[in-house]
């Protein structure tokens, strides 16, 4: 069975912290997303992946950076947390190539930052 | 910016009526998803259409895609209660593989 896993459930962290959320994939996927999820906001993408070291920003990458050391691990990284931050965190993955892209996500990370 | 947009926004039916969900975007599309939340959890891919294909089946779900007039639609037949989640359609508008997500539909269905 198909599998994102994201670390955490749920975070608690305090304003102005460094905040690591991983997200690991076991389907050999090129693709990995972050996507952060608010009521009446739908799910915005914050950075995109398509390849190992390689990284687009999506939307909303202000206050956020990411790591792709690994092709099954891609790492959102909130330099210094604020309370604005606080939200569904949602990780993504997706093979390549534009005929089917069906993303598999994670359960998600909901995080609040105090 | 959100390249999907659903209509209506919320939804509240009797099991066993069937519930309709529209989403229109902006762009050219290569394919259209639409994909189910459960409360607080991930998203899970329901169905892709492609841009060349106008209606597509699996299961209880049927979407529709009229790409003239840029917008989709998803119909559940004979609806259950486990069918309450929100529903999001995504496209892939920004082309590169990368899924922009609608605000999304949400579906409550009474026993």
């Amino acid at each position: 069975d198909v599998k994102v896993t994201q670390s955490s459930r749920y975070l608690v962290k305090r304003t102005g912290e460094k905040v690591f959320l991983e997200c690991v994939q076991d389907m050999d996927h090129e693709n990995m997303f972050w996507y952060r999820q608010d009521p009446g906001l739908g799910l915005r993408l914050i950075y995109f992946s398509y390849d190992v070291k390689m990284k687009e920003k999506g939307d909303i990458p202000e206050g956020y950076s990411v790591s792709r050391e690994k092709k099954e691990r891609f790492s959102l990284i909130l330099e210094s947390a604020s309370t604005n931050q606080t939200s569904m965190y949602l990780c993504a993955s997706s093979l390549q190539g534009f005929m089917n892209t069906e993303a598999f996500f994670g359960q998600g990370t909901r995080l609040t930052v105090v | 910016s959100q390249q999907g947009e659903e209509d209506p926004q919320a939804l509240s039916i009797q099991e066993g009526e069937n519930a309709t969900m529209n989403c229109s975007y902006k762009t050219s599309i290569n394919n259209l998803q639409w994909y189910r939340q459960n409360s607080g959890r991930g998203l899970v891919h329901l169905i892709l259409i492609r841009s060349n294909e106008r209606e597509k089946h699996s299961g209880r779900l049927r979407v529709t895609l009229d790409t003239s007039k840029k917008s989709s639609s998803l119909l559940i037949t004979a609806s259950r209660a486990a069918d309450t989640a929100s529903y999001f359609c995504a496209t892939d508008a920004y082309g590169n593989n990368r899924l922009a997500f609608g605000k999304g539909n949400q579906v409550v269905v009474i026993p």
